[in-house]
């Protein structure tokens, strides 16, 4: 079947540093993407979504960028903090469907 | 409050036994979804509800999962002679409408069969 993959499950920065979390989809067809932020015991907060008719968009210390020739997405956390520390899925929606479908997950660690 | 609310937030059930979980949507949210997240995976597709109706049911994993929507709000999902691989967090999220956009999620069921 076709799912989203997220490259690394794991990745620790200091406080302050930026941050780039990776996602890989498969599915062609898919046509919006979604980043969710996901702390203990709550459920997916929505940090920021791109349809495929754009390749970057930008949003409060945070950044998407879309490349449809690789089917790559990515988000990018400027000046991270404790607060940030949290698992992050991507997700991918289109085609017929109207459900997401989501990642593994990437944990973030920020240290001070 | 104004989020999507869950209850319970925990349960815990002996095997065979049934099980039901309750969503509250965001008010005026017409489109419904409910997923399933076992531990440290993502976020598995359940079924989607456009107001009353389910036109997607495709990620029901077998016939002993069933969910319900009345009034355009309340939704119920349903899991009969529980088994423990249905031990997870089964999460609810709706928006204004369905396509590609947001879906505001509530913070789940933690579910564990015993």
């Amino acid at each position: 079947g076709e799912s989203v993959g997220l490259h690394l499950p794991t990745l620790s920065v200091q406080e302050g540093d930026n941050s780039i979390i990776n996602c890989a989809y498969s599915n062609s067809a898919s046509d919006y993407f979604i980043w969710y932020k996901q702390e203990s015991g709550k459920g997916p907060q929505f940090i920021i979504d791109i349809r495929s008719n754009m390749d970057k968009r930008q949003g409060q210390r945070v950044t998407v960028l879309l490349n449809k020739t690789v089917k790559h997405l990515s988000l990018q956390i400027a000046a991270t903090q404790p607060g940030d520390s949290a698992v992050y899925f991507c997700a991918e929606a289109g085609g017929a469907g109207t459900a997401l479908i989501f990642g593994k997950g990437t944990t973030l660690s920020v240290s001070s | 409050g104004a989020g999507v609310s869950q209850s319970p937030s925990n349960k815990v059930t002996e095997k065979g036994k049934d099980v039901e979980l309750r969503c509250d949507p965001i008010s005026g949210h017409t489109a419904l979804y409910w997923y399933r997240q076992r531990l440290g995976q993502g976020l598995e597709f359940l079924i989607y509800f456009q107001g009353n109706s389910a036109p997607d049911k495709s990620g029901l994993p077998s016939d002993r999962f069933s969910a319900e929507r009345t009034g355009e709000s309340v939704s119920t999902l349903t899991i009969q002679r529980t088994q423990q691989e249905d031990s997870a967090v089964y999460l609810c999220a709706s928006s204004p409408y369905s396509g590609p956009r947001p879906q505001h999620f509530g913070d789940g069921t933690r579910l564990s069969i015993l």
